[in-house]
């Protein structure tokens, strides 16, 4: 089924453990970023990348690293988490004339 | 800094309703999308517009580049519309979200 694939899907953490969030899309775009999603705030762009090898910080990058080996996969690493990485986390691909395919979500929480 | 205002923020209508959710914006961009968010969480992209208007079933969406305006409308709405609309202006590779409008469709 093509689309994006995140996962997992539910993540418990304890402060200043690392963890990495996966995501893989297969409709050859070139387009990927993540977002985090906190209640009453949109979506914030985390980081983004146009293609394999080139990857920019968004709005709020600080404590996330990200890399582009490929143009399927696109993971997001949480370098020591903190109770303020608590969050919804979306990855997303755009391509064509479709806009956005997220992918379905990751709810973090850090402990 | 709120680049994007939606409103209403929060919605409530009888089943079969005209819905209008409108979308305002203070940057210059190349292209808009809305996006519906169901309860359980995931997300949708409705529509992506440069100019005009599209129409996908019930919904609709238009733009107005010069006034910085678009605006969603659901025609004969359904509990199943029941759900957060986001607004997403951009501009190249830079993203800008509303805080979204949460609709509810009574039956």
């Amino acid at each position: 089924n093509a689309g994006v694939t995140q996962t997992p899907k539910f993540q418990v953490l304890k402060t200043g453990q690392s963890m990495t969030l996966q995501c893989a899309q297969d409709m050859n775009h070139e387009y990927m970023s993540w977002y985090r999603q906190d209640p009453g705030m949109g979506l914030r762009l985390i980081h983004y990348s146009v293609g394999a090898g080139i990857t920019d910080q968004g709005e709020v990058p600080n404590g996330y690293n990200v890399s582009r080996s490929t143009t399927e996969d696109f993971p997001l690493r949480l370098l020591s988490a903190a109770p303020s990485q608590t969050s919804v986390y979306f990855c997303a691909s755009r391509g064509g004339n479709y806009g956005y395919t997220f992918g379905s979500g990751t709810r973090l929480t850090v402990v | 800094k709120n680049e994007v205002e939606q409103s209403p923020q929060n919605l409530t209508a009888q089943e079969g309703e005209f819905i209008t959710i409108n979308c305002s914006y203070s940057v210059g961009i190349s292209a808009l999308h809305w996006l519906q968010q169901h309860p359980g969480g995931g997300i949708v992209s409705l529509f992506m517009l440069s100019s005009g208007k599209k129409k996908h079933g019930r919904l609709i969406a238009t733009i107005n580049i010069q006034e910085k305006h678009s605006s969603l409308h659901i025609t004969a709405s359904h509990p199943r519309d029941s759900a957060v609309y986001i607004c997403a202006p951009h501009t190249g590779n830079q993203f800008y979200f509303g805080t979204g409008t949460s609709l509810t469709v009574i039956p």
